[in-house]
């Protein structure tokens, strides 16, 4: 069982659509990563955060430790926010952040 | 500032050879973390290392698969004797600090292993 859970596992959008990426943990976490997986399959860095929210351009993060979920939002997307979005957190690390488990990802498609 | 850089990016074995797969961290990080992605699977994390040091190895293969991050030049990471289910992405990632709520890790592109 992944206890770092995504939704959807694949979601279609058309371009200009406000997209939601939802993630929720089974334990406590000190932060959590969210990653894009392009097609030719390099990892891009996105968020880490620990609370609250943070934006990058058009990239909207935001986090409730509380409830334990996290989700990533794009609005105004495009087809090349196209790619493989990967939240992770360090659940077995012993409270430091390096020893990530990762979700099994969400599928973006936009099409222009 | 150059980022991750791993090398090959791709690589090809026949089952029984070695696999080495290279990965220079962004300069100035002494932190190392590898990854596997198997097909239709997500990512796992392998091994973290320091310079010089294995910190924790707990998500690697107890058998054929070594990793070291020495003084002076890349991380490497090794496949002895590669099996068809070898076959995989692997990940580099490199951070500054490590624990640290502000650690941001930075991955490499990836090797894309093929066992024949």
């Amino acid at each position: 069982k992944n206890e770092v859970e995504q939704s959807p596992q694949n979601l279609t959008a058309q371009e200009g659509e406000f997209i939601t990426i939802n993630c929720s943990y089974s334990v406590g976490i000190s932060a959590l990563h969210w990653l894009q997986q392009h097609p030719g399959g390099g990892i891009v860095s996105l968020f880490m955060l620990s609370s609250g929210k943070k934006k990058h351009g058009r990239l909207i993060a935001t986090i409730n430790i509380q409830e334990k979920h996290s989700s990533l939002h794009i609005t105004a997307s495009h087809p090349r926010d196209s790619a493989v979005y990967i939240c992770a957190a360090p659940l077995n690390s012993g409270g430091s952040n390096y020893k990530l488990t990762f979700g099994k990802g969400t599928l973006l498609t936009v099409n222009p | 500032n150059a980022g991750v850089m791993q090398n090959p990016r791709h690589l090809v074995r026949r089952r029984g050879q070695e696999a080495r797969l290279r990965c220079s961290p962004v300069k100035g990080h002494s932190h190392v973390y590898w990854y596997r992605q198997l097909p239709e699977e997500g990512l796992k994390f392998m091994v973290y290392l320091q310079k010089e040091n294995i910190i924790d190895e707990s998500g690697m293969p107890k058998e054929r698969f070594s990793a070291e991050f020495p003084k002076e030049g890349p991380s490497i990471l090794r496949i002895q004797q590669v099996v068809r289910g070898d076959s995989a992405a692997y990940f580099c990632a490199s951070s500054s600090l490590a624990g640290a709520l502000t650690d941001t890790q930075y991955f490499g592109p990836g090797t894309r292993l093929t066992v024949l």
